[in-house]
């Protein structure tokens, strides 16, 4: 079956580094969505990616889809401790809607 | 806001008890679904519905039942709980003319002793 690997599994940076998370799935998607958990919290959906190569910014967050459509990142300019949480990456395969396969998930910590 | 309300957000069990947790929206959303959280596996679906009494398994289904019997509440049963299924349950929703983004629940919490 269709499996997503995000890596890394942790990232501790300084308040005002940038933060990195790749998400690389072992077959062709139709979609990848991001997700950000705060601690003690529920995934919120952050973003949807279609197209090949698409490029997408929110503020600081910038998301990419790759040109085959197998791999993601998301990158977040000089962190904030309010960035604290846990990224995750979710693809969607076919016609399978809302059913989707997530990755591990990225543990950001932000040092103030 | 989703509307989506889990019940218990908590809940400890022995091994071998039943235990069933209720998924209830307010909004008339078709699509449900009920994911597992675990360290370092992320969310993993367990069953979905795509309307009354229409269900479906998901990738990690064994040991679990679902059933939808109105719109807005979508149960899951562990017929004989294990130590395994310790875990965060999130329900979820999709929008019925969206784009497949999941909105989910605030989540229960099971502990299996």
């Amino acid at each position: 079956g269709q499996q997503v690997m995000q890596i890394p599994q942790y990232q501790h940076v300084q308040e005002g580094e940038d933060f990195t998370t790749y998400c690389n799935s072992s077959t062709t998607l139709s979609n990848i969505q991001w997700y950000k958990q705060r601690p003690g919290g529920h995934p919120v959906f952050l973003i949807q990616l279609v197209k090949s190569g698409e490029v997408k910014k929110q503020k600081r967050l910038t998301f990419q889809f790759g040109e085959a459509k197998k791999n993601s990142s998301l990158h977040i300019t000089a962190t904030q401790t309010t960035d604290v949480g846990t990224y995750f990456c979710a693809g969607q395969g076919g016609t399978s809607y809302g059913k989707l396969t997530f990755g591990q998930g990225t543990i950001l910590t932000v040092h103030p | 806001d989703a509307g989506i309300t889990q019940s218990p957000r908590h809940k400890v069990t022995e091994t071998g008890t039943p235990v069933t947790l209720r998924c209830h929206q307010t909004e008339n959303h078709r699509y449900m679904y009920w994911y597992r959280q675990d360290p370092g596996h992320g969310l993993r679906l367990i069953h979905y519905s795509y309307g009354v009494k229409d269900t479906d398994k998901g990738e990690v289904s064994d040991g679990y039942s679902v059933s939808r019997s109105k719109t807005e509440d979508f149960l899951l049963t562990l017929e004989s709980a294990t130590s395994s299924q310790t875990s965060v349950y999130f329900c979820a929703i999709t929008w019925d003319r969206g784009t497949g983004e999941l909105f989910f629940g605030e989540g229960s919490r099971l502990t299996v002793l």
